[in-house]
């Protein structure tokens, strides 16, 4: 079982909003984790979005608007990535980032496509 | 303009040897953990390698770990990643990712543009 399981893809309209989950494998506590978001686009490099350890202990990337927010979701152990009044240039791939202390290691996760249509 | 640059990707026969390079300008590099991370052809993000900003220490995905070695040069500004014995499965964009532990909590948060490796007979 991958250490974090995103959905492949998400569809969602214009000015909705899209909850993007960031799945950590049984046995990784979330509560000990930071969560970090990047977006990427087609034939370009990542970008840094934002982290999410606690509502009092999260940081959002340089110039990245509000309507991004994260969050954690301690039922189903997982990151929340939230993006609302989406947009046409939203549309991209988005991958949630560890570190994983046991294996001193970051990992990413698969990455969701989000398609805005 | 805080920037990173990577040279050095090529076209090599699997099992030959290349090192790539990552040139820092616009910041203080001696002051910033580095990062590895690659992502083949139509794939995911794959984290390769880490490196403090002294030089130790050192971290590895187990996909390269005794293949290839991250080192630095901080009176160069430069970053770099030894990769030896190289598989088709090492066929990626590798990328150097900024690590920042005080400003963005560690966040990798400036990325260069890539440099091609193509693992290939």
């Amino acid at each position: 079982q991958p250490v974090l399981t995103q959905p492949t893809s998400l569809s969602a309209s214009p000015g909705a909003s899209a909850r993007l989950t960031c799945t950590l494998r049984s046995g990784i506590n979330l509560d000990s984790c930071r969560i970090f978001w990047y977006q990427q686009k087609p034939e370009s490099p990542p970008r840094y979005l934002l982290s999410y350890y606690s509502d009092s202990s999260n940081h959002q990337g340089s110039g990245v608007p509000s309507r991004f927010s994260g969050s954690k979701d301690a039922s189903s152990n997982a990151g929340i990535l939230v993006i609302s009044g989406l947009q046409s240039e939203d549309e991209a791939d988005y991958y949630c980032m560890i570190w994983h202390s046991g294996a001193s290691n970051w990992v990413f996760g698969g990455g969701t496509k989000l398609t805005v249509l | 303009e805080v920037r990173l640059v990577e040279s050095g990707g090529a076209l090599v026969q699997p099992g030959g040897s290349l090192r790539l390079s990552c040139e820092a300008s616009g910041f203080t590099f001696s002051s910033y953990e580095m990062n590895w991370v690659r992502q083949a052809p139509g794939k995911g993000l794959e984290w390769v390698s880490y490196m403090s900003s002294s030089g130790s220490p050192r971290y590895y995905a187990d996909s390269v770990k005794g293949r290839f070695t991250i080192s630095r040069d901080n009176a160069k500004n430069s970053l770099y990643l030894q990769m030896n014995s190289l598989r088709a499965e090492d066929t990626a964009v590798y990328y150097c990712a900024r690590e920042d532990q005080r400003g963005s909590l560690d966040a990798f948060d400036i990325w260069g543009q890539g440099t091609m490796v193509t693992v290939s007979s």
